[in-house]
């Protein structure tokens, strides 16, 4: 069974960087078919896709965020990573690693981690 | 961008009484759309996939249906573990979209 673990400062001052790492456990993050993903959710609110990131290295990042926005993996820590720069409170929010599962008739969000709450505040 | 739409936002049920949840697509996504439960201070957890699959270990009184523009989420015979929070959610363009969500409450 797959499992996703977030890590990464709860408190980050505004105009800083947000940085989080998803770590993997029971399984490979080289799978096929595997994007992983962050997506976040604003308190009390519904969920925003951030983006994903391939092993391979290949990424897609939301418009709404892809100036301010990098993510990379490291095969070899079976790791993720996001960092989101010239944050804002508006950035608060509980950030979810995920990993989107693609097939050929099928493209879903099947494994996720227990979220990780940023609180962008000077 | 495609917009996910669902309704009603809220819905105050009974345990035992059955549940219909809509979600609208600003366009045509054929069946690339996913259903997903979250519960207070949870992720949300895959229900159903390609809008009418059901995702393995999920009860079947959960049920998905639709394609093109409008989908349903259904539930029969609502049990206590089901109030929660329920969210839309398309694959068939970039960027990935979620419906804004429809919390099931106890009546």
């Amino acid at each position: 069974q797959v499992q996703l673990q977030e890590s990464g400062p709860g408190l980050v001052k505004p105009s800083q960087t947000l940085s989080l790492t998803c770590t993997v456990s029971g399984g490979s993050i080289s799978s096929d078919g595997y994007y992983w993903s962050w997506i976040r959710q604003h308190p009390g609110k519904g969920l925003e896709w951030i983006g994903y990131i391939y092993y391979s290295g290949s990424t897609y990042y939301n418009p709404s965020l892809k100036s301010r926005l990098s993510m990379s993996v490291d095969t070899s820590k079976s790791q993720f990573s996001l960092k989101l720069n010239s944050v804002t409170a508006a950035d608060t929010a509980i950030y979810y690693c995920a990993i989107k599962i693609v097939g050929t008739f099928f493209d879903y969000f099947d494994y996720w981690g227990q979220g990780s709450l940023v609180t962008v505040s000077s | 961008d495609i917009q996910m739409t669902q309704s009603p936002s809220s819905v105050s049920a009974s345990v035992g009484d059955r549940v219909t949840i809509t979600c609208r697509a600003s366009q045509d996504i054929s069946t690339w759309l996913a259903w997903y439960q979250q519960k207070p201070g949870k992720a949300p957890k895959n229900l159903i996939f390609a809008a009418s699959s059901l995702q393995s270990g999920v009860p079947s009184r959960f049920s998905g249906s639709g394609s093109g523009t409008e989908f349903t989420l259904t539930i029969t015979s609502l049990q206590p573990e089901d109030f929660a929070t329920y969210y839309c959610q398309q694959a068939k363009s970039l960027p990935l979209t979620f419906g804004g969500g429809t919390k099931v409450e106890i009546k």
